[in-house]
């Protein structure tokens, strides 16, 4: 079945202890996004990754790191977590579009809720 | 920048009753547009898609127009099921700056028997 994975699905934490949220997806997608969806906010897109080794800040990268090694792979990292970074996070994949236009539709995860205390 | 505005929520309806939700966009040159789903306890997922002005996407009988001179997609839906309580958001996706999605923030409905 063709689906974005991520883990953990829920993740208690406290402030300053370095965590990993994997996200893998088995479709061969070459650009891969993480957001995370506040109360009032809408999702709002952390990073992106165009391609093995291509990644890129979104709208709101402060306190985030990601890698992409591997096509399947696009890890978030919280190096130092605040509790400002309670969020629920998604991951999400697609074709990166050839040529102008087209409607390069966007794959989710289930979401991953972390509390940071 | 490219953004996205929809109607604020939450929109209570009773079932078969007509949904309309509004949603506009700001952006330069030609984006696709989206309407994505999120059940509850799940990701989002996605509804339907238009890629150029006058497209009509549909799907489990939502439908939304691309109208370029009002910069508009609204969604609507003839006759709401509960089975159709989620929440809805818009977005639109650029090639500028390297493939970005802009999503706008939500509309949750409820649609009660």
């Amino acid at each position: 079945e063709a689906q974005v994975t991520q883990n953990p699905r829920y993740l208690i934490t406290v402030t300053g202890k370095k965590l990993t949220v994997t996200c893998s997806q088995n479709m061969n997608h070459e650009y891969m996004s993480w957001y995370r969806q506040d109360p009032g906010l809408g999702l709002r897109q952390i990073y992106y990754s165009m391609n093995v080794e291509v990644t890129d800040k979104g709208d709101v990268p402060e306190g985030y790191k990601v890698s992409r090694k591997e096509k399947r792979n696009f890890p978030l990292i919280l190096e130092s977590p605040s509790p400002n970074q309670t969020s629920l996070y998604f991951c999400a994949s697609s074709f990166y579009p050839q040529g102008g236009g087209g409607a390069n539709v966007l794959t989710f995860g289930a979401g991953s809720r972390l509390t940071v205390l | 920048g490219d953004s996205v505005t929809q109607m604020e929520g939450p929109v209570t309806l009773s079932e078969e009753a007509f949904l309309t939700i509004n949603c506009t966009y700001t952006a330069t040159g030609y984006p696709s547009l989206f309407w994505y789903v999120q059940y509850p306890g799940e990701g989002l997922q996605l509804l339907l898609k238009a890629t150029k002005a006058d497209d009509k996407g549909s799907n489990k009988g939502f439908e939304a127009t691309y109208r370029k001179e009002t910069t508009s997609f609204h969604l609507e839906k003839g006759s709401v099921q509960v089975s159709d309580s989620a929440v809805y958001f818009c977005a639109l996706s650029s090639l500028k700056g390297g493939n970005q999605f802009y999503f706008g923030t939500g509309t949750s409905l409820t649609v009660i028997p």
